[in-house]
């Protein structure tokens, strides 16, 4: 079964320090990847996205994310967390194009905290 | 741009009555929205697939004829939760994904709506 799995519910860091949140992933051929992050009650904004190409991606507010296709991996990474990263993080994966289905499948997020 | 919007925001209703969400692409078309259900301190759930002009795909255990969903245009898709109950109370969220080449793969998520069923 395809999946998606974020292994910490919950990531404490360090103001200014850097900080990653994990996400593995088990879906047959070459996915689509994509980082979201929450803040508390809205939806969903777009970070970034791996399609194809170069491994490091880099998005929105100094986050990147590194693919590493042996290892079925897309870490979310930044150099330096501030206070305002503090927030859920999602992971999810979309199916090739040729599954024809633009359907994603979510990670259970993780929930960053980064401490003053 | 990929602004998506939810209207409305917040919405508190009776039991039994009906409540309607609507969902907005503001600067793009939209060939497919998605409808998520979220609970608290959970990821999305999605409940269906809406293609503009044809009936909505629901996913599994979700009753077609509670969650009714219409796309009527390439910007507007809306979702009708019928004869509310205090067990659908939730929090709504629509996506959408741009008919323009190059950009298919990404779901643009609105707001979302927080549906409270007294």
């Amino acid at each position: 079964a395809q999946s998606v799995a974020q292994p910490e519910d919950q990531v404490n860091v360090a103001e200014g320090n850097p900080l990653t949140v994990k996400c593995t992933y088990s879906v047959s051929g070459n996915p689509y990847l994509f980082w979201y992050v929450q803040y508390p009650n809205r939806g969903l904004q777009f970070l970034l996205k791996y399609i194809t190409g170069d491994n490091l991606v880099k998005g929105s507010y100094g986050f990147e994310a590194e693919f590493n296709k042996s290892q079925t991996s897309f870490h979310l990474k930044k150099p330096s967390a501030l206070v305002s990263d503090s927030a859920l993080y999602f992971c999810a994966v979309r199916p090739p194009l040729w599954s024809g289905t633009y359907k994603y499948i979510f990670g259970t997020g993780t929930r960053l905290k980064v401490l003053a | 741009g990929a602004v998506v919007s939810q209207h409305p925001s917040r919405v508190i209703c009776k039991s039994g009555t009906s409540v309607k969400i609507e969902c907005r692409s503001l600067d793009f078309q939209a060939t497919t929205m998605f409808w998520y259900r979220q609970f608290p301190k959970q990821s999305l759930m999605l409940m269906a697939t809406s293609n503009e002009g044809s009936k909505a795909t629901y996913e599994q255990g979700v009753e077609k004829d509670k969650f009714l969903i219409n796309h009527a245009s390439l910007t507007l898709s809306t979702l009708t939760v019928t004869s509310a109950h205090p067990e659908d109370s939730s929090f709504y969220i629509c996506s959408a994904v741009a008919a323009l080449a190059g950009y298919q793969e990404t779901q643009y998520f609105g707001p979302g709506t927080r549906l409270l069923v007294l």
